[in-house]
């Protein structure tokens, strides 16, 4: 059974960091690309960041570009976001996407999500 | 950068009717790459569709998608209780790049 387990989320200020985690189970890791999705608070989903395979081919969404950092353990089974210069705009859902190719493809299996509140 | 714009927003129906979801790209999404969502009140999206008309194991046939270039469609021929939710389209493609529309709301009528 697919599992994936987010971790990290809270609440911290304006300006700080975070790392989001999530754990991965049930399904050959390193065979599929990875993304993180957020919703705010009664929003649409909004794409993150996503990550190849092996890392090898990286993306992110204008709005968190130069801030955020998508990074992948595929030994470990664990993708994580690591989250500099927090904005109020950044509060969100956050979850951890598998996608249904190496490279890319659609998104067959979504985590429950870990809620991150920027707020002083 | 590809823009989805689904419509309308929100679709007032009753069960058993008919359901029209619009997703139109701002330019042309290359090999169908485009996928559909439901996402209910506290649950994580699921997928109903990919390669813009493919079902996703275990969605029923009442759900259909169809459409090519930039203009896509979610058809849910008749609606039953548990598909009234939010239905987003993605554009997928062989980079780790996503994007996703705003979202269509199915409410009862």
């Amino acid at each position: 059974e697919v599992q994936l387990v987010e971790s990290g989320g809270g609440l911290v200020q304006p300006g700080r960091s975070l790392r989001l985690s999530c754990a991965a189970s049930g399904f050959t890791f390193d065979d599929y690309a990875m993304h993180w999705v957020r919703q705010a608070p009664g929003k649409g989903l909004e794409w993150v960041s996503g990550i190849s395979w092996n890392s090898g081919s990286i993306g992110y969404a204008h709005s968190v570009k130069g801030r955020f950092t998508i990074s992948r353990d595929n030994a470990k089974n664990s993708l994580d976001l690591q989250m500099n210069s927090l904005r109020a705009e950044d509060t969100a859902l956050y979850y951890c996407v598998k996608a249904s190719y190496d490279s890319s493809g659609y998104s067959d299996f979504w985590g429950q999500g870990t809620l991150v509140t920027v707020s002083s | 950068e590809i823009v989805l714009t689904q419509s309308p927003g929100t679709l007032s129906l009753s069960p058993g009717e008919r359901a029209t979801l619009s997703c139109r790209a701002s330019q042309t999404v290359s090999s169908s790459y485009l996928a559909w969502y439901q996402q209910k009140p506290g649950q994580s999206p699921r997928l109903l569709i990919y390669g813009a008309s493919s079902r996703a194991t275990g969605i029923p046939d009442r759900f259909s998608g169809s459409g090519s270039g930039t203009d896509f469609t979610l058809t849910i021929s008749r609606l039953k209780p548990e598909d009234f939710a939010v239905y987003y389209c993605q554009r997928y493609g062989s980079s780790p790049t996503w994007t996703f529309g705003q979202g269509t709301k199915v409410e009862i009528k």
